[in-house]
Formats: C-alpha cells, structure tokens, sequence
C-alpha cells in the first residue's frame, strides 16, 4: 500500500501567515493526489484535485503544488479564522486509495 | 454533484454486524462510484472499499476483505456497506463518498453526513 506521510502534523498561526503542509508518498504517483478540508464535525470538502486544480468555489488563497511525483503541497497564501480544520491529502494512483495522517491548523 | 443521505447512528455489541445505507440523488453509481471512508475518534480518514469506475470492479483494502461487503443498489440509488465480526476499534464516523476522475486522478467531492458506529459490551 502506498503510504502518505503529513507534515507538520499540527500548526499554529497567526491571521495573515502563508502555510504549507506537506504530504509525502512512499513512491512516485505523479499527480495523483488530492486535499480536503475537514471542520469539526464536518465531513471531509474537497478543495485541489490532481495536485493543483482547485475546486470550484474555494478560496483562491489555497493552492496545490508539487511535481516530483512523491512530495506534494498544500498553500495557503494568507490565513482567515475560517481556516481552521484538519487538512489531508489522499491518493488514488493505485488501489487501495489511502490519505494521509491529517495537519490541524489553527489559529496564534 | 451528486447528493448522499446515510442511515442513523448504530450501536452494536462486539461480534455483531452493521449495515449502514446511503442514498444518492443527482446521479449513478456507475459513472460516480460510490465508497466508504471511516474515520475513528481523534485519527485521520481511512478508505474501507467501494466502486471506483477507473479501477473497475468493487475494491477493498486486503485489511477489510474478509468482514466488509458493499452492495450498490442502482434501482433505488442506495449503496450498503456491511461490516461484520464488530470489535472496539471499529468505533468510528463512517461516511459514503461519490466523486469523479480528473487527469487519471479519482477524488472525492460528494460526502455523506456520516454515521456513528458504536461497538460496546
């Protein structure tokens, strides 16, 4: 199975910090991956697909990079208190689909 | 996008089975796929199997083969997972998903409200 590894695993920032989240796979998927948004008690938004296309509707302060095949990320260029939640990547390069462990964000 | 409504909240003694459903709107399981996904207290999100149109047939993780069933219903858009031999650590929020392919990418965009699955003695 392909593993997904998050990092940090937790962060705190103040409104207006540029973050980065970083999920890394335990081999090369090419862009087989996507992140999603959960809020507390919320099931899981989709915000980027394939690395980088962002969604429709999202905010244009997030972002998706990454074009080594194992090492993607998350942006977000200026964070807003409605940021907050648990963010994941997921791939689906190959069955079975796996996410990774989840970064917390929340707000200094 | 399509629309998915689950069953209610479960409480089931070790041992036991669970069926959960989840009914769609606004679209087919053949070309959506539908999957679970659960999420345990306090941990990250974990994909249980389900129909995933570019892989073809139902999928599931060799971790669930033996004990989850997932049944897809087209005549009245309900997808069923069924969980059996019920231990503690199957706690969990399950959700079903629907989505779509994009760039040989399959994601998620449609989710379920989530059902609590309890196993307590």
């Amino acid at each position: 199975d392909i593993q997904l590894t998050q990092s940090p695993s937790s962060l705190s920032a103040s409104v207006g910090d540029r973050v980065t989240i970083t999920c890394r796979a335990s081999q090369r998927i090419n862009s087989y991956v996507n992140w999603y948004q959960q809020k507390a008690g919320q099931a899981p938004k989709l915000l980027v697909s394939a690395a980088s296309i962002l969604q429709r509707g999202v905010p244009s302060r997030f972002s998706g990079g990454g074009g080594s095949g194992t090492d993607f990320t998350l942006t977000i260029s200026s964070l807003q208190p409605e940021d907050v939640g648990t963010y994941s990547c997921q791939q689906s390069y190959t069955s079975p689909l796996t996410f990774g462990g989840g970064t917390k964000v929340e707000i200094k | 996008q399509v629309q998915l409504v689950q069953s209610g909240a479960e409480v089931k003694k070790p041992g036991s089975s669970v069926k959960v459903s989840c009914k769609a709107s606004g679209g087919s399981f053949s070309k959506f796929g539908i999957s679970w996904v659960r999420q345990a207290p306090g941990q990250g999100l974990e994909w249980i199997g389900g129909i995933i149109p570019i892989f073809g047939t139902i999928n599931y993780p060799q971790k669930f083969q033996d004990r989850v069933t997932i049944t897809a219903d087209e005549s009245t858009s309900t997808a069923y997972m069924d969980l059996s031999s019920l231990r503690s650590e199957d706690t969990a929020v399950y959700y079903c998903a629907s989505g779509g392919a994009v760039a040989g990418t399959w994601y998620f965009d449609s989710w379920g409200q989530g059902t609590l699955v309890t196993v307590s003695s």
